[in-house]
């Protein structure tokens, strides 16, 4: 069964560093999503992106975030300068389609650790 | 904005009981609803959904029941599984925007 995959597990960074979380989601899937979780916390939304182009975002999802799908497999979520606060689990997601009428696939998610 | 919030924060069933696990919602323009299955150390897993032009749906042992009047949402798991144990989270979804806003989840345990 397709399934969306994430790397890595996790990520540990000191604050002010860069990281760079990957995602390849489910081949034929057209919408792409990045979702977190804080520790004991709500799934959180941060990003839609569909046909290279970001298509919602949160007000999580500020200058220091970026995404990009730079080959026709990966999608990545950018954090620049990482705040203690970005301790979290970053979700990544896709579907085929409009989300009325398709789920979204979540993929096993990579553990953010900002020292 | 959304608010999606559940009413127990942990539930504890006997094996071969039935659960309910209950979500309510903010938003009367709502109109998709999730329930997601959380293991540990996994990411959620999709179990049935259902849109604002139905109040129920039934799937392989679990029932999605939707009160729109009430903004309420609930997941029936029939005859419930050691298998079962996770977190569930409702989730909440407008036509035409992409995000999910989802719950703060549900712990069920199932005792043996």
């Amino acid at each position: 069964e397709p399934e969306v995959t994430q790397t890595p597990s996790h990520q540990v960074t000191q604050m002010g560093q860069e990281v760079i979380l990957r995602c390849v989601p489910i081949s034929n899937h057209l919408y792409f999503y990045w979702y977190r979780q804080i520790l004991g916390q709500k799934v959180e939304f941060l990003v839609s992106f569909y046909n290279n182009e970001i298509s919602e975002k949160s007000e999580i999802f500020d200058d220091q975030f970026s995404v990009e799908r730079p080959d026709g497999s990966n999608f990545t979520l950018k954090i620049r300068s990482t705040k203690l606060e970005d301790s979290a689990m970053y979700f990544c997601a896709s579907s085929v389609g409009d989300l009325s009428y398709n789920e979204q696939f979540f993929g096993p998610g990579t553990r953010l650790t900002v020292l | 904005g959304e608010s999606v919030g559940l009413h127990l924060p942990t539930l504890s069933v006997q094996e071969g009981d039935n659960s309910i696990i209950n979500c309510a919602y903010s938003n009367s323009a709502s109109d998709y609803f999730i329930w997601y299955k959380q293991e540990s150390g996994k990411g959620p897993q999709f179990i049935i959904d259902i849109r604002s032009n139905m109040d129920k749906r039934q799937g392989q042992r679990v029932t999605v029941l939707l009160n729109k009047t009430v903004k309420h949402l609930s997941l029936q798991i029939a005859a419930t599984q050691p298998g079962d144990s996770a977190v569930y989270f409702c989730a909440v979804g407008d036509t035409g925007r992409r995000a999910l806003t989802f719950g703060s989840g549900t712990r069920l345990q199932v005792q043996p």
